[in-house]
């Protein structure tokens, strides 16, 4: 396998679910990142990672649990979310805090 | 308030034309600058960029133009190809090191045959 994969790909979950989006990379990039895609808005960054540490959390709820395990992993972990949770979450990657970022195909996710 | 904006939500043009797509930011901090495109049910896949200390950059049929002053870039792409029809995203980042880009809503293109 190539680049950064996502699963699952379609995920539709309660308000009382636990459940987890998974993100893999093999790029050997050591930065990677959650985006979420709603309708009509601009990618909003929700966590950033680097070296398996957090160097970025912009304000995202709470319901909403990263984790970095090492460099080629990264999940987001979703509890008791709500409907307008539902988007597409883009993991991507990059070499360098400035590099290009590279995406995986997303999940997307639907709360009902 | 957003930083980026892409004020065309869509885009018709007949193959073989230029496409020209353009994102307005506000931010005088941004000094790198990407583009983006997404095809439906994929992940956005890189372009071509462009640094601030540079007006053009070239890459095939992909041509980015940034205009400091305006704090406008453009993209174009030509000549347009049905393949190129996709969601087009600009992105910008102020200062290396900070991991941050702000991207725009999106500019859907489509190429007619």
């Amino acid at each position: 396998e190539t680049g950064v994969t996502q699963t699952p790909r379609h995920l539709v979950m309660g308000m009382t679910n636990k459940k987890s989006l998974k993100c893999e990379q093999h790029l050997g990039h050591n930065a990677m990142y959650w985006y979420k895609q709603s309708a009509k808005k601009p990618l909003e960054l929700m966590f950033v990672y680097s070296l398996e540490e957090r160097v970025e959390n912009n304000s995202v709820p709470s319901r909403f649990s990263p984790e970095c395990p090492n460099s080629s992993h990264l999940f987001l972990h979703l509890h008791t979310l709500q409907p307008e949770d539902s988007a597409l979450y883009l993991c991507a990657s990059s070499q360098h805090s400035d590099g290009e970022l590279f995406f995986g195909e997303g999940s997307r996710l639907t709360v009902l | 308030d957003q930083q980026v904006k892409q004020n065309s939500p869509s885009l018709s043009v007949q193959e073989g034309r230029i496409s020209i797509l353009n994102c307005d930011y506000t931010n005088s901090m941004f000094d790198y600058f990407l583009w983006y495109k997404k095809y439906p049910a994929e992940g956005p896949t890189f372009l071509i960029s462009i640094s601030s200390i540079k007006d053009k950059n070239e890459d095939g049929r992909f041509t980015v133009f940034l205009n400091k002053s305006a704090k406008h870039l453009s993209l174009h792409i030509v000549p347009s190809q049905p393949g190129d029809s996709a969601v087009y995203f600009c992105a910008a980042s102020a200062a290396s090191g900070t991991y941050k880009y702000i991207f725009g809503t999106g500019t859907r293109l489509k190429v007619l045959a």
